[in-house]
């Protein structure tokens, strides 16, 4: 089966630009994560999802930031207008309420680069 | 709520010394805890996790860890570390029995491996 699959995989912008990012989770999960991970502030969980509906946003840093999952294979997270702080590697995970409890599969990173 | 504390954030040792990183965790409820390891440009992946039962737990790649309750800790140890084993390592928490699997991360150890 394949993991999650994240893309872009590497995405250079400039401030003021619209960014998205894309999951497809692992097929049959029911939960999908959004983490932000910087040098300075480490693994943020942004947002969660269960069964394509959004459990917990607190993480998400600004109204800049917006997620959604329309359906159980597809979700997008969207930042705009972007900034510079915004810099970091995004991952996406995605785990199953009736499998091993608590493991995240995690997907390769979208590194966002903003100038 | 729950937290964990990676003690050192940079470990160094020698090919074939004994590896030990440093997790204390805060949990107000029964936690499940994890170790999770990163290599360079890619997600995070499962070394070992622990849930209920026995408190040593094995994972890949020659790891272990005990949980300790009177401690609060759930260090991570390898006998003879390879330089194959130089990433970066997470260990993570998270609430048994609820929360969705989400879960805390620590703030990394990265591990090198030298000759």
């Amino acid at each position: 089966d394949a993991g999650v699959i994240q893309s872009p995989r590497h995405e250079v912008t400039e401030m003021g630009q619209e960014v998205t990012l894309r999951c497809k989770p692992i097929s049959g999960h029911d939960y999908l994560f959004w983490y932000r991970q910087t040098m300075m502030r480490g693994l943020e969980l942004l947002i969660y999802f269960n069964n394509n509906v959004p459990i917990d946003d607190s993480g998400m840093p600004e109204d800049r930031f917006s997620a959604k999952m329309p359906n159980a294979s597809f979700s997008t997270l969207k930042i705009q207008p972007s900034e510079p702080r915004d810099s970091a590697v995004y991952f996406c995970a995605s785990s199953s309420q009736t499998g091993m409890a608590g493991e995240l599969f995690f997907g390769e990173g979208s590194r966002l680069t903003v100038l | 709520a729950q937290s964990v504390t990676q003690l050192g954030s940079h470990v160094s040792v020698s090919e074939g010394a004994l590896v030990l990183l440093r997790c204390n965790y805060s949990s107000s409820v029964p936690p499940y805890l994890f170790w999770y390891v990163q290599y360079p440009n890619q997600g995070l992946q499962l070394l070992l996790k622990y849930t209920t039962g026995a408190t040593l737990v094995k994972g890949i790649n020659g790891f272990e860890a005990e949980f300790k309750k009177s401690e609060t800790s759930f260090h991570l140890t390898k006998p003879s570390a390879h330089m194959s084993d130089a990433a970066e390592y997470f260990c993570a928490v998270s609430a048994q029995g609820g929360g969705g699997n989400k879960l805390t991360f620590g703030t990394g150890t990265q591990l090198k491996v030298e000759l």
